[in-house]
Parts: C-alpha cells; structure tokens; sequence
C-alpha cells in the first residue's frame, strides 16, 4: 500500500521569505507525482506533476518541486513567497500498481504581511 | 469552458435520511473520480469510473455508499441511512483519462455535507 506523509500541517511565513512544503511517500513501485492547491472558497487545481525525465518540475507561478527517489521526496518550494499563496497544499501521489491518487493529509501555507 | 460542476454545493440532512449527490464532468472527459475530504481525514478516495463503470470500488467506506455514472457523463453518489460520520466535502474530479494515472485531474466545488 502507499502512503503520502505531509510533516507540516500548517506553515506560517512573512511575504517574500522563501518557503518548503514537504512530502513523503511510501511504494514500492515506481510513481508519478503532483502537488494540488486549494486556494480559499476555491476548489483543488494542480500545481505540478512529476510523470518521467528532469526530477525538477516547475509551475507557472514560481513553485518548483523536486523528486528524490532515494529519499521517497517530492518536496515543494518557493524562493519568494507573495501573500495570493496563502491555501492549502497537498502532495498525491499514483503508482503503477493502483487505481487511486493518495493524498496526503494537506499543509495550510499562511503568508502573512 | 465549464468546470466540473456538482450539485448541490450544501446539503443538510437528519441521520438516517438517503442524500444523492451530482457530478457534471467536463465534457469530453471519460474518467470521474469521487473523493471524500473531511476534518482529520485529509483527501480520501472513494470510487473511480472509466466511461460506466467502475473498476475499483474499493475507497467505498461502507456498503451504504453507492455511485453510478451513466452516458459516460453525469454521476451520482448515493448515501443510505446517513450518519453523522458521513459529514464531510464530497469532491468529484474528472480527466481525460488518455492514462489515468498521469492525467491531471480537475475539480469540481464540492458538495457539504452536513448530517444532524
């Protein structure tokens, strides 16, 4: 079975300091990887995903995520928080031997002023 | 163009009562998925459907639960005799489903559930 662990159930931060979200994971098989956001009142979107190739993957607004297959990582990072990536956070993860997307239990990231 | 839409976005309900709960995929996407986000419980999956049917039921947390998909679009989740541990977000998602296990997925709003 596998199992996504979020060690940061929430993350404080002041606007434009860097910030890591992280997320582990168990399988035994090989596996893709994505981070969703919730952002308030808002449903979940994917942020980016992790399939095949460069283990560095980068979203549109800034975040990137690495895939550390010796480690079981794929944590999230920004440089430079801005106060609009205030949400939720959540690391999933799909492996070749299953039919579902586990989720980890989600890290609410609080950008403050 | 339209999003995953589900109906209705809150439903109050007195224990023991049956709830149906809708999904509209986007169109054109063959897979739906139905997930369960409760308080201490995270993003918990429930059912899976390619096109109508459904190859793995297994996230079903009780035989009270039930989902059909018909058409290869809209989808229904039905929950008999509700209690109050069945209160919770009900999340549906669709995909293109060209692989479903890479494919992104997308999010409706979700529906609250509220059991009294």
């Amino acid at each position: 079975a596998q199992s996504v662990t979020q060690l940061d159930s929430q993350v404080p931060v002041f606007e434009e300091a860097p910030v890591e979200l992280r997320c582990n994971y168990s399988s035994s098989v090989s596996v893709y990887l994505f981070w969703y956001v919730q952002y308030p009142n808002q449903g979940l979107q994917l942020l980016l995903k992790y399939l095949s190739g460069s283990t560095l993957v980068k979203s549109i607004n800034g975040f990137e995520a690495e895939f550390n297959k010796s480690q079981t990582s794929f944590h999230l990072r920004k440089p430079s928080v801005h106060i609009s990536d205030t949400a939720e956070y959540f690391c999933a993860v799909f492996n070749n031997a299953g039919n579902m997307l586990t989720f980890g239990g989600g890290t609410r990231l609080m950008v403050k002023p | 163009g339209a999003g995953v839409s589900q109906s209705p976005s809150n439903k109050v309900t007195e224990k023991g009562k049956d709830v149906e709960l809708r999904c509209d995929p986007i169109s054109g996407h063959t897979a739906l998925y139905w997930y369960r986000q409760s308080l201490g419980q995270g993003l918990e999956f429930l059912i899976y459907f390619q096109g109508n049917s459904a190859p793995d039921k297994s996230g079903l947390p009780s035989d009270r639960f039930s989902a059909e998909r018909t058409g290869g679009s809209v989808s229904t989740l039905t929950i008999q005799r509700t209690q109050q541990e069945d209160s919770a977000v009900y999340l549906c998602a669709s995909s293109l489903a060209t692989n479903y296990r890479t494919d992104t997925q997308y999010f409706g709003p979700g529906t609250r559930l509220t059991v009294l």
